[in-house]
Protein backbone atom coordinates (compact mmCIF):
# COMPACT_ATOMS: atom_id res chain seq x y z
CA UNK A 1 0.00 0.00 0.00
CA UNK A 2 1.26 3.60 -0.91
CA UNK A 3 0.89 6.41 1.92
CA UNK A 4 0.79 9.76 -0.24
CA UNK A 5 1.52 12.88 2.39
CA UNK A 6 0.01 16.16 1.38
CA UNK A 7 1.97 18.74 1.72
CA UNK A 8 5.63 18.37 1.52
CA UNK A 9 5.95 20.90 4.33
CA UNK A 10 4.00 23.77 6.02
CA UNK A 11 5.03 26.89 7.96
CA UNK A 12 2.32 27.75 10.37
CA UNK A 13 2.72 30.82 13.07
CA UNK A 14 2.66 29.86 16.47
CA UNK A 15 -0.80 29.55 18.25
CA UNK A 16 -2.34 28.67 15.35
CA UNK A 17 -3.44 25.16 13.56
CA UNK A 18 -1.22 22.65 11.04
CA UNK A 19 -3.05 20.09 8.86
CA UNK A 20 -1.48 17.11 7.55
CA UNK A 21 -3.38 14.97 5.22
CA UNK A 22 -2.67 10.88 4.16
CA UNK A 23 -3.58 9.08 1.95
CA UNK A 24 -3.55 5.46 1.33
CA UNK A 25 -3.64 3.61 -1.87
CA UNK A 26 -6.04 1.06 -0.49
CA UNK A 27 -8.45 0.83 1.86
CA UNK A 28 -6.64 0.43 5.43
CA UNK A 29 -10.27 0.14 7.44
CA UNK A 30 -10.78 -3.35 8.40
CA UNK A 31 -14.61 -3.99 8.21
CA UNK A 32 -14.65 -7.14 10.93
CA UNK A 33 -13.70 -4.53 13.60
CA UNK A 34 -14.33 -1.13 12.22
CA UNK A 35 -10.70 -0.08 12.78
CA UNK A 36 -8.40 1.85 10.75
CA UNK A 37 -5.05 0.49 10.56
CA UNK A 38 -3.44 3.77 10.45
CA UNK A 39 -0.61 5.51 12.92
CA UNK A 40 0.96 9.23 13.09
CA UNK A 41 4.45 9.62 13.69
CA UNK A 42 6.80 12.72 15.20
CA UNK A 43 10.57 12.80 14.13
CA UNK A 44 12.76 16.06 15.32
CA UNK A 45 16.14 16.38 14.18
CA UNK A 46 18.85 13.51 15.30
CA UNK A 47 15.92 11.37 17.05
CA UNK A 48 13.46 8.13 16.52
CA UNK A 49 10.33 8.99 15.47
CA UNK A 50 7.76 8.44 18.27
CA UNK A 51 4.45 7.63 17.80
CA UNK A 52 1.61 9.96 18.23
CA UNK A 53 -1.43 8.64 17.08
CA UNK A 54 -2.68 4.52 16.34
CA UNK A 55 -5.64 3.00 14.98
CA UNK A 56 -6.06 6.67 13.38
CA UNK A 57 -7.32 8.62 16.29
CA UNK A 58 -6.52 7.31 19.95
CA UNK A 59 -3.82 9.27 21.04
CA UNK A 60 -0.33 7.57 22.44
CA UNK A 61 -0.03 8.18 26.06
CA UNK A 62 1.53 11.26 27.15
CA UNK A 63 0.66 12.79 23.61
CA UNK A 64 -0.44 16.47 24.27
CA UNK A 65 -4.20 17.03 23.75
CA UNK A 66 -3.57 19.67 20.65
CA UNK A 67 -2.78 16.24 18.55
CA UNK A 68 -5.78 14.72 17.00
CA UNK A 69 -6.59 12.14 14.19
CA UNK A 70 -9.30 11.28 11.95
CA UNK A 71 -10.22 10.06 8.83
CA UNK A 72 -11.24 6.72 7.93
CA UNK A 73 -11.12 4.13 4.88
CA UNK A 74 -8.26 6.00 2.60
CA UNK A 75 -8.10 9.81 3.79
CA UNK A 76 -6.69 10.50 6.84
CA UNK A 77 -5.79 14.31 8.66
CA UNK A 78 -3.00 15.23 11.89
CA UNK A 79 -4.47 18.03 13.18
CA UNK A 80 -2.04 19.88 15.64
CA UNK A 81 -4.54 22.53 16.83
CA UNK A 82 -2.43 25.12 18.61
CA UNK A 83 0.85 25.04 17.35
CA UNK A 84 4.00 25.24 19.92
CA UNK A 85 7.98 26.24 19.14
CA UNK A 86 8.55 22.44 20.14
CA UNK A 87 6.29 20.85 17.64
CA UNK A 88 8.25 21.38 14.52
CA UNK A 89 9.76 18.18 13.35
CA UNK A 90 8.88 15.40 10.48
CA UNK A 91 5.52 13.83 10.50
CA UNK A 92 4.56 10.34 9.22
CA UNK A 93 1.86 8.72 8.67
CA UNK A 94 1.97 4.64 8.22
CA UNK A 95 -0.39 1.83 7.26
CA UNK A 96 -0.41 -1.67 9.03
CA UNK A 97 -3.82 -3.12 7.46
CA UNK A 98 -1.54 -5.03 4.66
CA UNK A 99 1.89 -6.57 5.03
CA UNK A 100 4.32 -5.05 4.63
CA UNK A 101 3.51 -1.59 6.61
CA UNK A 102 4.52 1.62 4.61
CA UNK A 103 5.25 5.12 5.60
CA UNK A 104 4.50 8.14 3.57
CA UNK A 105 7.10 10.46 2.81
CA UNK A 106 7.12 12.82 5.67
CA UNK A 107 5.83 16.55 6.20
CA UNK A 108 8.16 18.89 7.49
CA UNK A 109 6.20 21.16 9.86
CA UNK A 110 7.62 24.67 10.83
CA UNK A 111 7.47 28.38 12.19
CA UNK A 112 5.91 31.00 9.90
CA UNK B 1 8.05 0.15 29.24
CA UNK B 2 9.99 -1.28 27.33
CA UNK B 3 13.69 0.10 26.25
CA UNK B 4 15.71 -0.80 23.18
CA UNK B 5 19.05 0.11 23.26
CA UNK B 6 21.16 -0.51 19.93
CA UNK B 7 24.74 -1.13 18.76
CA UNK B 8 27.29 2.14 18.11
CA UNK B 9 27.80 2.94 14.34
CA UNK B 10 29.39 1.09 11.99
CA UNK B 11 31.47 1.62 8.79
CA UNK B 12 31.59 -0.66 5.90
CA UNK B 13 32.96 -1.47 2.37
CA UNK B 14 30.84 -2.35 -0.26
CA UNK B 15 29.99 -6.01 -0.94
CA UNK B 16 30.77 -6.91 2.98
CA UNK B 17 27.53 -6.88 5.45
CA UNK B 18 26.99 -5.27 8.98
CA UNK B 19 25.34 -6.89 11.62
CA UNK B 20 23.41 -4.43 14.05
CA UNK B 21 21.96 -5.32 18.12
CA UNK B 22 19.18 -4.47 19.59
CA UNK B 23 18.51 -5.28 23.30
CA UNK B 24 15.45 -5.06 25.06
CA UNK B 25 15.14 -3.94 28.44
CA UNK B 26 11.76 -3.47 30.69
CA UNK B 27 9.47 -6.17 29.12
CA UNK B 28 9.03 -9.67 28.48
CA UNK B 29 11.17 -10.40 25.76
CA UNK B 30 9.72 -13.69 24.13
CA UNK B 31 5.98 -12.10 23.82
CA UNK B 32 7.48 -8.93 21.90
CA UNK B 33 7.54 -8.23 18.03
CA UNK B 34 10.44 -6.50 16.46
CA UNK B 35 10.91 -5.12 13.74
CA UNK B 36 13.14 -3.30 11.51
CA UNK B 37 13.38 0.07 9.58
CA UNK B 38 15.93 2.31 8.00
CA UNK B 39 15.83 5.65 6.97
CA UNK B 40 18.44 6.90 4.08
CA UNK B 41 19.83 10.72 4.97
CA UNK B 42 17.00 13.29 4.66
CA UNK B 43 14.55 9.99 3.29
CA UNK B 44 11.66 8.22 4.51
CA UNK B 45 10.92 4.88 6.77
CA UNK B 46 11.62 1.86 5.20
CA UNK B 47 10.43 -1.71 6.84
CA UNK B 48 13.16 -4.12 6.23
CA UNK B 49 11.31 -6.86 8.31
CA UNK B 50 10.26 -8.21 11.88
CA UNK B 51 10.72 -11.11 14.10
CA UNK B 52 8.43 -12.44 17.47
CA UNK B 53 11.59 -14.03 19.54
CA UNK B 54 8.71 -16.83 20.80
CA UNK B 55 7.73 -17.89 17.39
CA UNK B 56 11.17 -17.47 15.79
CA UNK B 57 10.22 -17.57 12.03
CA UNK B 58 11.30 -13.64 10.76
CA UNK B 59 9.12 -12.19 7.76
CA UNK B 60 11.06 -9.99 5.33
CA UNK B 61 9.75 -7.07 3.33
CA UNK B 62 9.82 -8.36 -0.34
CA UNK B 63 13.09 -5.78 -1.44
CA UNK B 64 15.12 -7.34 1.17
CA UNK B 65 14.92 -10.59 1.15
CA UNK B 66 18.12 -12.79 0.64
CA UNK B 67 19.80 -10.14 1.92
CA UNK B 68 18.53 -9.20 5.36
CA UNK B 69 18.52 -11.74 8.16
CA UNK B 70 16.84 -11.22 11.56
CA UNK B 71 17.83 -13.52 14.53
CA UNK B 72 16.78 -12.86 18.31
CA UNK B 73 18.73 -14.36 21.36
CA UNK B 74 16.15 -15.21 24.15
CA UNK B 75 18.99 -15.61 26.62
CA UNK B 76 20.79 -11.81 26.35
CA UNK B 77 16.82 -10.21 25.62
CA UNK B 78 18.56 -9.17 21.85
CA UNK B 79 17.56 -9.27 18.59
CA UNK B 80 19.91 -8.90 15.56
CA UNK B 81 19.41 -8.09 11.90
CA UNK B 82 21.97 -8.49 9.25
CA UNK B 83 22.19 -6.76 6.29
CA UNK B 84 24.70 -8.43 3.28
CA UNK B 85 26.02 -7.43 -0.04
CA UNK B 86 25.87 -3.86 0.99
CA UNK B 87 26.04 -1.00 -1.63
CA UNK B 88 26.12 2.68 -1.05
CA UNK B 89 22.47 3.09 -1.36
CA UNK B 90 22.37 1.07 1.85
CA UNK B 91 23.90 3.96 3.97
CA UNK B 92 21.13 5.07 6.11
CA UNK B 93 20.24 4.95 9.90
CA UNK B 94 18.74 1.70 10.93
CA UNK B 95 16.21 1.33 13.93
CA UNK B 96 14.78 -1.65 15.49
CA UNK B 97 11.27 -0.63 17.03
CA UNK B 98 8.12 -2.77 19.10
CA UNK B 99 5.27 -3.15 17.60
CA UNK B 100 2.47 -6.02 18.25
CA UNK B 101 0.85 -8.46 15.72
CA UNK B 102 -3.06 -8.13 14.83
CA UNK B 103 -5.30 -10.79 12.86
CA UNK B 104 -4.02 -8.71 9.62
CA UNK B 105 -0.01 -9.69 10.29
CA UNK B 106 2.60 -10.05 12.64
CA UNK B 107 3.07 -5.96 12.94
CA UNK B 108 0.87 -3.20 13.57
CA UNK B 109 2.33 0.26 15.14
CA UNK B 110 5.54 1.17 16.44
CA UNK B 111 5.44 2.31 20.02
CA UNK B 112 9.10 2.16 21.29
CA UNK B 113 11.96 2.75 19.34
CA UNK B 114 15.92 2.08 19.61
CA UNK B 115 17.74 5.59 18.99
CA UNK B 116 19.35 4.36 15.88
CA UNK B 117 22.43 2.95 14.22
CA UNK B 118 24.14 4.30 11.57
CA UNK B 119 25.28 2.34 8.98
CA UNK B 120 27.81 4.37 6.44
CA UNK B 121 28.70 2.18 3.39
CA UNK B 122 31.93 3.30 1.84
CA UNK B 123 35.00 2.33 -0.15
Amino acid sequence: IVMTQSPDSLAVSLGERATINCKSSQSVLYNSNNKNYLAWYQQKPGQPPRLLIYWASIRESGVPDRFSGSGTGTDFTLTISSLQAEDVAVYYCQQYSNPPPTFGQGTKVEIK
Amino acid sequence: QVQLVQSGAEVKKPGSSVKVSCKASGGTFNSLSISWMRQAPGRGLEWLGGIIPIITTPNYAQMFQGRVTITADKSTSTVYMELSSLTSEDTAFYYCAKTFPSSLGPTTYFDSWGQGTLVTVSS
